[in-house]
Formats: C-alpha cells, structure tokens, sequence
C-alpha cells in the first residue's frame, strides 16, 4: 500500500535560517504529491503540490521538487519567519487528487526570533 | 480560497452517550468530504469518504455502525459518533473537494473528548 514518511521533530529554526523538511514515499503508479501545513489552532491548508515527477511546486517561499528517482518530496524555504512556526504534513494521492490522500506523520517546526 | 467549517471545535461527552459534529463548505459544492481521526504524533487516519447523496465508503478497520456518516447534502456533511467511549476521544477533521477539483479543503477539526 501507500505510505509517506518525513523527519520527526520538532525542528527547531532562527528566523532567516533554511528550512529543509524530508519526504519520501511508498506508491504504487505514478502519485500525485502534497504539503499541508496546519497553524496552531487552524485546519490543515494545502501549501503546494506535484503532480508528475520533475515537477515543483512553490507557494509563500516555500518550494518541494517531485524526485520520482529517490521517491522524496522534500520540502525547503531560503529564509524561514516565525510566522512560519506550524506542522507541515507531506502527502500523496494515487490520482490527482481526487482519490484518498495519504499522510505523513508531520513535523513540527519552531522558528525563534 | 475555499473554505470548510466545523461544529462543535471542542466537545465534552459523557461514556454512552452519542455526538454529531458538523461538516460544511462554505463557498462551494461539496462532491465528496473525508473525515479523517488525527492521534497526537500521529499521521491523519482516513476514516471513510462519502459522496453527496450516496452510502459513505468507510476504510478498513473503521466501524460504520459506530461512526455514522450522512452526506445529505452538497454543503454539509455528518459525522456521529454513537455510544461513545473514552477510547473515541481523538481529533476529528473533515475535508471536502469539489467535482472537478484535486484539492482537499480541510476544516479546523473538532476535539472530542468522552468521559
């Protein structure tokens, strides 16, 4: 079956320190790939997507490249803000999307001022 | 952007008793809403789908007869929880997507909590 693993956390940051956030995935086909990224208190908001390998996707500064050769998704920004501070989840969905998404664990990530 | 609601955030039940919480989309139609139980560190478990008008397809593992799902209507979606117990309490999230759409919308989720 379908799963997504990502790094624990918490990942704990400065602001304007770089942000790299590990995504690898278990698919059958060719997946469509996904970051979620939940505020405190808010739903999840999707973030960005991929939807065929060598495709990236990129939103608020944040960019994940789809690496069908190493199945990762990882997700990176140049220059994190406190505002940043949430649980990132990585996910995938056998069909665009409109079949069921799985997700990973998520991480946690802290930024200080 | 589109945007889903639910109701109650937070509730307090008694063991036994059964709670409904409440799925909406704001702002669009609603094809198909997930629920989805979220256990602290732990990934978003897909519970069951349900397509407006239709039986919700529920994942392995997942009573229907304790969690019952009604998609009555293109905006709102239900889910009970029947005769709960402590071992039910968790996060409870939903999301809908539309017809033509690949993007889930997810709602801010509901704590449930059983005496």
């Amino acid at each position: 079956g379908n799963s997504v693993t990502q790094m624990e956390g918490p990942v704990t940051l400065s602001e304007e320190a770089f942000l790299t956030i590990n995504c690898t995935y278990t698919a059958t086909g060719y997946p469509s790939l996904f970051w979620y990224v939940q505020y405190p208190g808010e739903g999840l908001q999707l973030l960005l997507k991929a939807t065929k390998a060598d495709d990236k996707g990129s939103n608020k500064g944040f960019e994940a490249t789809y690496r069908k050769e190493t199945t990762s998704f990882h997700l990176e920004k140049g220059s994190v803000q406190v505002s940043d501070s949430a649980v990132y989840f990585c996910a995938l969905s056998d069909a665009g999307g409109y079949s069921t998404l799985t997700f990973g664990k998520g991480t946690m990530l802290l930024v200080s001022p | 952007g589109a945007v889903v609601s639910q109701h109650p955030s937070r509730v307090i039940c008694k063991s036994g008793t059964s709670v409904k919480i409440e799925c909406r989309s704001l702002d669009f139609q609603a094809t198909t809403m997930f629920w989805y139980r979220q256990f602290p560190k732990k990934s978003l478990m897909l519970m069951a789908t349900s397509n407006e008008g239709s039986k919700a397809t529920y994942e392995q593992g997942v009573e229907k007869d304790k969690f019952l799902i009604n998609h009555a209507s293109l905006t709102l979606s239900t889910l009970t929880v029947t005769s709960a117990h402590p071992e039910d309490s968790s996060f409870y999230i939903c999301s809908a997507s539309g017809q033509g759409t690949d993007t889930q919308y997810f709602g801010p989720g509901t704590r449930l909590t059983v005496l």
